[in-house]
């Protein structure tokens, strides 16, 4: 049972346009919700994160929007760059669960072009 | 920089011949985890442990274990490695699960 799930599992963009990866979940106990991104041969780095108590957490070109109603939450990333070009994974956590252990989404691959 | 790191980046093991991942930390983190990664698939989590406590997962295999001889290192023996766990396997460390940082993986080629 996928109970967090990327849809898309690519995106094209153009440079300087939005990018939007969407995400949707399941387990109605998830509170905490992460994006990472990762390039091949390293391991996931941590992007935008957003507590189930928000809807919106932005961070520079990043903003993380969440409908907890429809269990579904979205990266924009604006303007997009090249250099964007990764694996954006999204996750997510139950407190109350020991260790606060992630479950995470299958992966979007993002091509920004030049 | 604190950092987590692994060794070796990549690892071919004979099938059924033991091999062990190494996975330390400089954060002082509490919590480690191990996450199976298999190609375009979501990382999957083995096992964690919270401090000294061990959490294995329902679905790992028997094949995998894990030590924590001490809070910066952790280790994930495969007992007989079968060609079904050529994968990347992610080690993070969190504090309470907060912080969650990732090592860089290992590549394991199962031959």
């Amino acid at each position: 049972d996928q109970q967090v799930k990327q849809n898309s599992p690519s995106l094209s963009v153009q440079e300087g346009r939005i990018s939007i990866l969407n995400c949707d979940y399941t387990n109605s106990m998830f509170d905490y919700f992460l994006w990472y991104k990762k390039y091949p041969a390293e391991g996931p780095t941590f992007l935008i994160s957003i507590s189930s108590i928000k809807d919106k957490n932005e961070d520079g070109r990043f903003t993380v929007f969440l409908n907890k109603s429809a269990k579904h939450l979205s990266l924009h990333i604006v303007p997009s760059q090249p250099g964007d070009s990764a694996v954006y994974f999204c996750a997510a956590s139950a407190e109350e669960t020991s260790g606060s252990r992630l479950t995470f989404g299958e992966g979007t691959q993002l091509t920004v072009n030049p | 920089d604190a950092m987590v790191i692994q060794n070796p980046r990549y690892q071919v093991t004979q099938f059924g011949k033991p091999v062990t991942l190494s996975c330390s930390q400089t954060l002082n983190h509490n919590v480690m985890y191990w996450y199976q990664q298999k190609s375009s698939q979501a990382p999957k989590l083995l096992f964690h442990y919270y401090d000294k406590d061990f959490n294995n997962e329902a679905d790992t295999p028997d094949n995998f274990q894990s030590r924590r001889p001490n809070t910066s290192f952790c280790f994930l023996d495969i007992r007989s490695p079968g060609l079904g766990d050529a994968a990347m396997y992610l080690c993070a460390t969190s504090r309470d699960g907060y912080g969650y940082t990732f090592g860089s993986g290992t590549r394991l080629t199962v031959v």
